[in-house]
This record gives C-alpha cells, structure tokens and sequence, in this order.
C-alpha cells in the first residue's frame, strides 16, 4: 500500500539558518512526489513536485527537495530560512501503477523559524 | 487568479443534522477531491470524482456522500451529521487523468471547519 511518513511534527529552526523537513514513502512503481504548505487559516498551496530527471527539484520561495531513490526521501530544505516559512508542510506521493487518482498526504510537520 | 471557493469557512451542526459543503472551481478542472484534516493525521481522502455524476470512494467515505451535476460543483454530504466528524474539510481540484497526468497539482480550497455539538 503507498503511504508516507513525516517523522517530525515539528522543526525549529533559527532565521537565516538552513532547514529541512524529512519525508519518506512506500509506493510500488514510480513515484510522483510533492510538497505542499499549508499557512494558518488557508488552504494548502503547491510547493514543488518530483517527476522524473533531476533529483533536486527547485520550487516556489526559494525551496527545494531532494529525491533519493535509494532511501525512498524526498526532503523539503531551503539554504536561509525565513520567519514567514513558518507553517504547516505536507509531503505526498501519487503512484502511477495504481490507476488510481489518489494522492496520498504525510501527517504534516509544523515548522517553527525564530526570528 | 484561479480558485477553488468553499462557501462556508466555519459551521457549527448539532448531531443528527444533514450538512452541505459546497465547493465550486473556475478552472475547468475534471478532478474533484474531498479531503479531512485531523492534526497528527494529515489529510484523508473522504470521496472523489473524475467526471460529472461520477464519483469513488477515498479512505474514509463512510458517514458521507457526494454530489456533482455539474462540472466545477462537487459537494460533500453528512446525511446525520456526528460529534466524530468535526474536522476541517478541504477541497481540491486538478486536471484529468491523461497522459502524464501523475504530475497533476492539486489546488485547494481555504477549508471549511465544522463543529458539530
């Protein structure tokens, strides 16, 4: 069955410091992978996704995730957090073999950066 | 701005009652998604659909149904609603399932938080 795990519910990082949000799936066949940011009182929002190619995918506000097979990962990270990150991150996987049209979201990891 | 609008942001039910969520989109998207979001749980796929009148079951369809006449209305229905299923409810929509269309996004709406006493 696919699934995803987010281990942290929370990280805590200091502005200007890099972060990194782990994400780790279970899928059978190839993966198409995302991130999404969910800030407080909105909807989630598209991050980036990881289709196929290059394993470090560029995404919006300066965020970037690294795809590594081998490990099953896609961790979210940036190289200078912001205050304004702070918010609710979703990775999730949608698996082509399935046929299926689901998308398969992690528990979430609220990411806190102090100013 | 493409959107995907929920009608109501927060409701507040008593057990028992039969409860609407309306969410409608202007993209001229064919997908349509109900989703709940529990902290701790993340999102849980409740129903989806593909198509007008049509319509799957997700992970958790139980206690709801769902409804679309028309292609950028999809609605979600709790035929009595119970205190469990308080939650945030979201919307979502993409484009079809063709092609390389594993690669579709997902756009969602602001949520709807419902209560029920």
């Amino acid at each position: 069955a696919q699934s995803v795990a987010q281990p942290e519910d929370q990280v805590n990082v200091a502005e200007g410091n890099p972060l990194t949000v782990k994400c780790t799936y279970s899928v059978s066949g190839n993966p198409y992978l995302f991130w999404y940011v969910q800030y407080p009182n909105r909807g989630l929002q598209f991050l980036l996704k990881y289709i196929t190619g290059d394993n470090l995918v560029k995404g919006s506000y300066g965020f970037e995730a690294e795809f590594n097979k081998s490990q099953t990962s896609f961790h979210l990270k940036k190289p200078s957090a912001l205050v304004s990150d702070s918010a609710l991150y979703f990775c999730a996987v949608r698996a082509l073999n399935t046929g299926g049209f689901k998308t398969i979201f992690g528990a979430g990891t609220r990411l806190f950066v102090k100013a | 701005d493409v959107k995907v609008t929920q009608s109501s942001r927060y409701l507040v039910k008593r057990t028992g009652e039969k409860v609407f969520l309306e969410c409608v989109q202007d993209m001229d998207h064919e997908n349509m998604f109900w989703y709940r979001q529990d902290p701790g749980l993340g999102l849980r796929l409740i129903y989806f659909s593909y198509d007008v009148k049509m319509k799957e079951k997700g992970d958790i369809p139980e206690g709801y149904s769902v409804s679309r006449e028309k292609k950028e209305r999809f609605s979600l229905i709790l035929e009595s609603a119970s205190t469990n299923q308080t939650s945030m409810y979201l919307c979502a929509s993409s484009l079809g399932f063709r092609g390389n269309s594993g690669a579709n996004v997902l756009t969602f709406g602001a949520g709807s938080r419902l209560t029920v006493l």
